[in-house]
This record gives C-alpha cells, sequence and structure tokens, in this order.
C-alpha cells in the first residue's frame, strides 16, 4: 500500500517560534487527514483535506494539500504550549483504512 | 454523544493472565477500529470491523490475540495468555459510514503486563 512519509521526526522550537511538518507521498492521495495527539492523550482529527492546492486554516494552524496530490503540510504559527504532542498524517491503504506514521512530535523548549 | 468509551482505563496484570479490553463506538458508527501505540512501533492497526463483521485482522500479533463484536455497539480485544511485550496503550476507534471519514478515538486502555 502507499505510504506516506512525514518529516521531521522531532522539532524543538522555542514558543512563540513557527512550526512546520511536512508529509510526501510517491502516489497521489486521494485526500489527507492531519490528527494530533497530546502527551499522554489520544489522536485527535484536525482536518481533511481533498483538492489539489486546498489551502485551510484553524487560527494558527495552516494545512496545505499540494498541487499533485503527493505532500501536504501543517503550518504552526507562533507556537504555544498548548500545540506540543505529535502531529500525524496517515495515508489509506487499499482498503481505504488509516495507515499510521511516526509523525512529527513538537516539543517546546524550556 | 459522550465519543469513544474504553474500559478499563489502566490494566496491570501478571504474565500469563487473560486480559479483556472494552469498547463502546459512537452510536451510528459502522466501522471499528482496534490499535495498538507503543514507543518503539507507533502506532499499529491490529483488526478493524465494519458492520459488526471483522475485515481485516492481518495487524493482530499472534493467535494470543483475539477480538469480536457481538453488536454495533460493543466489542473487545482478549489477549490470553498475555505477556510483558503485550504492554502498550491500547485505542479502539470508530468511524461513520462512507469510508474515508474520520477515525474517533477512545481516551485507551493502557496495559502493564509484570
Amino acid at each position: 500500500g502507499q505510504q506516506v512519509m512525514q518529516i521531521p521526526q522531532y522539532q524543538h522550537v522555542q514558543e512563540g517560534e513557527d512550526f512546520t511538518t511536512y508529509c510526501n507521498s510517491s502516489t497521489t492521495l486521494s485526500n489527507i487527514q492531519w490528527y494530533k495527539q497530546r502527551p499522554g492523550g489520544h489522536p485527535v482529527f484536525l482536518i481533511q483535506l481533498v483538492k489539489s492546492g486546498e489551502v485551510k486554516k484553524q487560527k494558527r494552524l495552516t494545512f496545505q494539500f499540494g498541487e499533485a496530490k503527493k505532500n501536504s503540510s501543517l503550518h504552526i504559527t507562533a507556537t504555544q504550549t498548548t500545540d506540543v504532542g505529535t502531529y500525524f498524517c496517515p495515508s489509506r491503504d487499499s482498503n481505504y483504512q488509516l495507515i499510521w506514521g511516526a509523525g512529527t512530535k513538537l516539543i517546546i523548549k524550556p | 454523544d459522550a465519543g469513544v468509551i474504553q474500559s478499563p482505563r489502566h490494566e496491570v496484570t501478571e504474565m500469563g493472565q487473560e486480559v479483556t479490553l472494552r469498547c463502546k463506538p459512537i452510536s451510528g458508527h459502522n466501522s471499528l477500529f482496534w490499535y495498538r501505540q507503543t514507543m518503539m512501533r507507533g502506532l499499529e492497526l491490529l483488526i478493524y470491523f465494519n458492520n459488526n463483521v471483522p475485515i481485516d485482522d492481518s495487524g493482530m500479533p499472534e493467535d494470543r490475540f483475539s477480538a469480536k463484536m457481538p453488536n454495533a455497539s460493543f466489542s473487545t480485544l482478549k489477549i490470553q495468555p498475555s505477556e510483558p511485550r503485550d504492554s502498550a496503550v491500547y485505542f479502539c476507534a470508530s468511524s461513520p459510514p462512507g469510508g474515508g471519514t474520520e477515525a474517533f478515538f477512545g481516551q485507551g486502555t493502557r496495559l502493564t503486563v509484570v
């Protein structure tokens, strides 16, 4: 099945700095979802992107879907401690089930 | 809606004992998933059900693991006998009809086998 690679695996930032994580696929994606898991918590759905070149915003979070629908990014402006967690962009297998990568762990430097 | 409900939240058991994890999906959802999460292996799909029928159990590690869904509002994941390497957080998630929809996760069960 198709696999989506997510980079970086870890990102340390100072509070107030921006943060970006990228997901790249070798094949065209029908759609992509983003989830956030706080430390000790469970994955929570953030958004789904479907259209080529789509950009969606949720307050300080900006989600983009590439023109070729092979990549996606999540950008957080002016990070806050509440942003800490692991961000996932699971891909879908041939049965349309979500396949989860390692995600990107956002860590705020003390 | 209360969301996906899992019980227990924490379980500590001795090696060799039987462990049963429980899940109540969101009402109206017809897909149910069992995941296991560890630091080493990340989030792994163990099995998923569609309309109470197991569709893919290829992620179930071995015969010690079994899952059932007797009705649309209840599922169990059983480990018998349990081993220390089964220690992990086990999540149940459900999705509404339509395929390609989002997954709603429960709070998880943290299992420790000593």
